[in-house]
Formats: structure tokens, sequence, C-alpha cells
């Protein structure tokens, strides 16, 4: 089945560790997006890449950095710079023939700094 | 730059429907979409209308888009259990997708 995985689900890490989340499709889109989701504030974009090996700030990008080696793969690096990174981090992609411009999600995993 | 604006919380009876609203302030996105939130779970596309429509029904739900406005509404009809869940309502911002933040419905048994 195509789709996009997110792995772990969850994850817990101490204060001042980089962490690094990982995102698969095997969709075949070329644009893959981060976004970070805090109670009652929606989805903020935290990068997003439109092709390989190209990826763009989004709205959030401090304490982040992200790679696109590979089509199918965009990991984003949560590093001890962000200042609060406890958070539900969702991952999607976008693209395709016929495409109507809409994006799939994965699952998401939740991150705990302590 | 794009917003979208959404009202946080709708509680509703089943059977009832429900309406959730949005307004947004760039019109030229060419489409608006709802999405689907599950507890725990990534978003999932409901329903999308193209902006040159001014209704979309899909079954249970309708998708009612006033230009002039600026408005975006879904309604569920004979809203169920199931339904209950997080509402996003979200247009394309130029290569970006504008996401509101969210509505959570109730649905009360």
């Amino acid at each position: 089945d195509g789709g996009i995985t997110q792995s772990p689900k969850y994850l817990f890490r101490k204060e001042g560790q980089n962490v690094t989340l990982s995102c698969e499709q095997n969709l075949n889109h070329d644009a893959m997006y981060w976004y970070r989701q805090d109670p009652g504030q929606g989805l903020r974009l935290i990068y997003y890449s439109q092709i390989v090996n190209d990826f763009q700030k989004g709205d959030i990008a401090e304490g982040y950095s992200v790679s696109r080696e590979k089509k199918e793969s965009f990991p984003l690096t949560v590093t001890s710079a962000q200042k609060n990174p406890t958070a539900f981090y969702l991952c999607a992609s976008s693209g395709g023939t016929g495409a109507l411009g809409e994006q799939y999600f994965g699952p998401g995993t939740r991150l705990t700094v302590t | 730059g794009e917003d979208v604006e959404q009202s946080l919380f709708l509680s509703v009876r089943e059977g009832d429907s429900s309406v959730i609203n949005c307004t947004y302030t760039d019109s030229s996105s060419t489409y608006l979409y709802w999405y689907k939130q599950e507890p725990g779970a990534g978003l999932q596309l409901l329903t999308y209308i193209f902006s040159n429509m001014d209704m979309k029904q899909d079954q249970r739900l309708t998708v009612l888009l006033n230009k002039k406005d600026k408005h975006l509404s879904l309604r569920i009809a004979d809203t169920q259990t199931g339904d209950s869940a997080i509402y996003f309502c979200a247009g394309t911002g130029g290569f970006k997708t504008i996401f509101g933040a969210g509505t959570r419905l109730f649905v009360k048994a």
C-alpha cells in the first residue's frame, strides 16, 4: 500500500540532545513537508522540500534541520537549539499526476523532551 | 500572507447536523480543503472545493464557499459519534498550504 510512514510514534529525549525524526513515503511525490502541532495552534510549517536536494525554511525553522537526499525520505532533526521541542510532529507529501494539491500525512511522532 | 481562522470547538448531539465555519484572507487559492484528524493521528483529506464553485456535496458532507465574504463551511448531516475529531480548513498560498487552527467537534450520544 502507498503511504507515508513516520517513526517512532513516541520519542523521549533529554534536554540538550539532538533527535532525528524519520519520514518515508512511497507515493512518488516530489514535495514533502514537516509541521509542528501544538494544542489550539493548528499546524505550523517547519521546512518543506519541492524536489530532491532542495528544501526551504517554513515559518518556524529555527532549531530544526532537514535533508532531502532521496525522493522517498525527508528526515527532521530537532536540535538542542530548539527552545520548546515537545510537540506532535507531522510529515506530509504532495504531488503526483492529477494532483489537487492536497497533502497526504503520516501518523505523526510525539516528541517529549525533559 | 494567508490567514485562515476557525472557531475552536463545536458540540452537537448525535443525529443533528454539524456546521463548521472558516474564514480566509487570500482569495487566490485554487482549492480549499477540509481535513479530518482523529486523536493521535495524522490529517486525512475529507473533501475539497474548487475556487470557482459555490457548493459541493459528497454523501453526508456539504461544502459551501462564499468568495465575496471569504467564508468556507462544512456541513455534516446526521452527525455520528465517529465524526468526533478535529476538522481543519486549508487553502493554498503559493506553494504552501495554510491550515486553520482546527475545530474540535464533540458528538454527544
